[in-house]
C-alpha cells in the first residue's frame, strides 16, 4: 500500500463549485504539505502544516483553505473553484527532522470548467 | 531562499554518465542542496542531499565545490527509465530545515536508446 494517498485522483468540476481534495499518510510524519503544479512548471507550495494545530500559508494560498483533521489527514479545499485552479495537486509529508526529504502522493488532476 | 539555475533540458544515451549542474550563487551558510526526480504525472521523489564536498548513494552522486555556489548531480550509466525532470533545491536543511521547498523549472533529461 502507498504511504501517501490522495483522493480523488482525477476530478472535473464547474466554476463556482466547492471541492475538497483529501490526503492520508501512513508514514507517521508530523509535517504535511499541499502543492500545485502547472504544465511545464515546478511545484508551488499552497499550505503546510507542522502538526495538527499548526497551519501555515505557502506562496499561493489565495482561493484555498486546508484542514488538518488528524496527524495522518490533511485536506485541501477550493471554496469556489475557478478555471485557473486547473492543475495537478500533490500532497507531501516529511518527518519533523527531515523536512528536506518529502514524500509525495500520486497527485490529483483537477480540471475546472 | 537561494535562487537556483539549471539547464532546461539535456539529452543522453543509455549507458552514459549524466552530469546536471545547478548554480546557486546566493546560497546561505545553513543551506543544503537537495535534488528531486519527477516522472510524468507522479510526485517528485527525493534523490540526494548534501552540504559540501561529495555525497554518494545507491542512485546518484552529488558534487559540491568548496565555495558551494554550484553543485553537480551525477547519474552513472543512465537507462531509459531515468528519463525525468530533475529539480535542484537550495534551502535551510538539517536542524534548520523549514520544510518549505522551492521548486524551479527543473532539468528535463531525455535518455535515448
Amino acid at each position: 500500500d502507498a504511504d501517501v494517498t490522495q483522493t480523488p485522483r482525477n476530478r472535473i468540476t464547474k466554476t463556482g463549485k466547492r471541492i475538497m481534495l483529501e490526503c492520508s499518510q501512513t508514514k507517521g510524519h508530523d509535517r504535511m504539505y499541499w502543492y500545485r503544479q502547472d504544465p511545464g512548471l515546478g511545484l508551488r507550495l499552497i499550505y503546510y502544516s507542522f502538526d495538527v494545530k499548526d497551519i501555515n500559508k505557502g506562496e499561493i494560498s489565495d482561493g484555498y483553505s486546508v484542514s488538518r483533521q488528524a496527524q495522518a489527514k490533511f485536506s485541501l479545499s477550493l471554496e469556489s473553484a475557478i478555471p485557473n485552479q486547473t492543475a495537478l495537486y500533490f500532497c507531501a509529508t516529511s518527518a519533523r527532522t527531515g523536512g528536506d526529504e518529502q514524500y509525495f502522493g500520486p497527485g490529483t488532476r483537477l480540471t475546472v470548467t | 531562499l537561494a535562487k537556483t539555475t539549471q539547464p532546461i533540458s539535456m539529452d543522453s544515451y543509455e549507458g552514459q554518465e549524466v552530469n546536471i549542474t545547478c548554480s546557486h550563487n546566493n546560497i546561505a551558510t545553513n543551506d543544503y542542496i537537495t535534488w528531486y526526480q519527477q516522472f510524468p504525472s507522479q510526485g517528485p521523489r527525493f534523490i540526494i542531499q548534501g552540504y559540501k564536498t561529495k555525497v554518494t548513494n545507491e542512485v546518484a552522486s552529488l558534487f559540491i565545490p568548496a565555495d558551494r555556489k554550484s553543485s553537480t548531480l551525477s547519474l552513472p550509466r543512465v537507462s531509459l527509465s531515468d528519463t525525468a525532470v530533475y529539480y535542484c533545491l537550495v534551502g535551510p536543511g538539517g536542524s534548520s530545515n523549514t520544510g518549505k521547498l522551492i521548486f524551479g523549472q527543473g532539468t528535463t533529461l531525455q535518455v535515448k536508446p
